[in-house]
């Protein structure tokens, strides 16, 4: 089955870039969203289809996604960016289709 | 506004079974697919289920195939996820959440979630 792959933390100081990898393989070839998740909140999406922004999301997130690497950068991290990530795709293949998460990122700002 | 309201989590003895809910409103329930996931305390998040907009299709991770079944009543606007033979490792949060046009705009809309504790 479909693995990707996440560093378990990433740490920014405020106002800074922060930058967190998914890793897959051949993974540029499919549609990766990210996922912010407050404690005790459920998921929320924060990019979907690579690089596209829900409404309502900052501009200080996006995304990009080729060969073996997707990215979220998170843009002047802010206080409130402190949160876990989860990058996602869905895996369609003629033996197994269905959603695929990577194990998430802990976001915190220093 | 979408809302996604889950009910029927609880507590459950190893080898019971439950059923979980998921009430929606604001939204043209059957034009979507719908998936269930779920996030054991301090882990990331698991997809445990898919069913498509007309109930027609479903997908399941091997972790719960034959043993967990989604369904769909679109006259409710309702979401539902039988599960039986429930082991301690099924303990977790369980999130229902609307997936956008297609898979291509990821699940844009999730529940608060309800607890289901597999516990002797």
């Amino acid at each position: 089955s479909y693995v990707l792959t996440q560093p378990p933390s990433v740490s920014v100081a405020p106002g800074k870039t922060a930058r967190i990898t998914c890793g897959g393989s051949n993974i540029g070839s499919k549609s990766v969203h990210w996922y912010q998740q407050k404690p005790g909140q459920a998921p929320v999406l924060v990019i979907y289809y690579n690089s596209a922004r829900p409404s309502g999301i900052p501009e200080r997130f996006s995304g990009s996604n080729s060969g073996n690497t997707a990215t979220l950068t998170i843009s002047r991290v802010e206080a409130g960016d402190e949160a876990d990530y989860h990058c996602q795709v869905w895996d369609n293949n003629k033996d197994h289709s269905g959603w695929v998460f990577g194990g998430g990122t802990k976001l915190t700002v220093l | 506004e979408v809302q996604l309201l889950e009910s029927g989590g609880g507590l459950v003895q190893p080898g019971g079974s439950l059923r979980l809910s998921c009430a929606v409103s604001g939204f043209t329930f059957s034009d979507y697919a719908m998936s269930w996931v779920r996030q054991a305390p301090g882990k990331g998040l698991e997809w445990v289920s898919a069913i498509s907009g007309s109930g027609g299709s479903t997908f399941y991770p091997d972790s719960v195939k034959g043993r967990f079944t989604i369904s769909r009543d679109n006259s409710k606007n309702t979401l539902y996820l039988q599960m039986n033979t429930l082991r301690a490792d099924d303990t977790a949060v369980y999130y229902c959440a609307k997936t956008g046009r297609t898979s291509l705009y990821g699940l844009d809309v999730w529940g608060q979630g309800t607890t289901v504790t597999v516990s002797s």
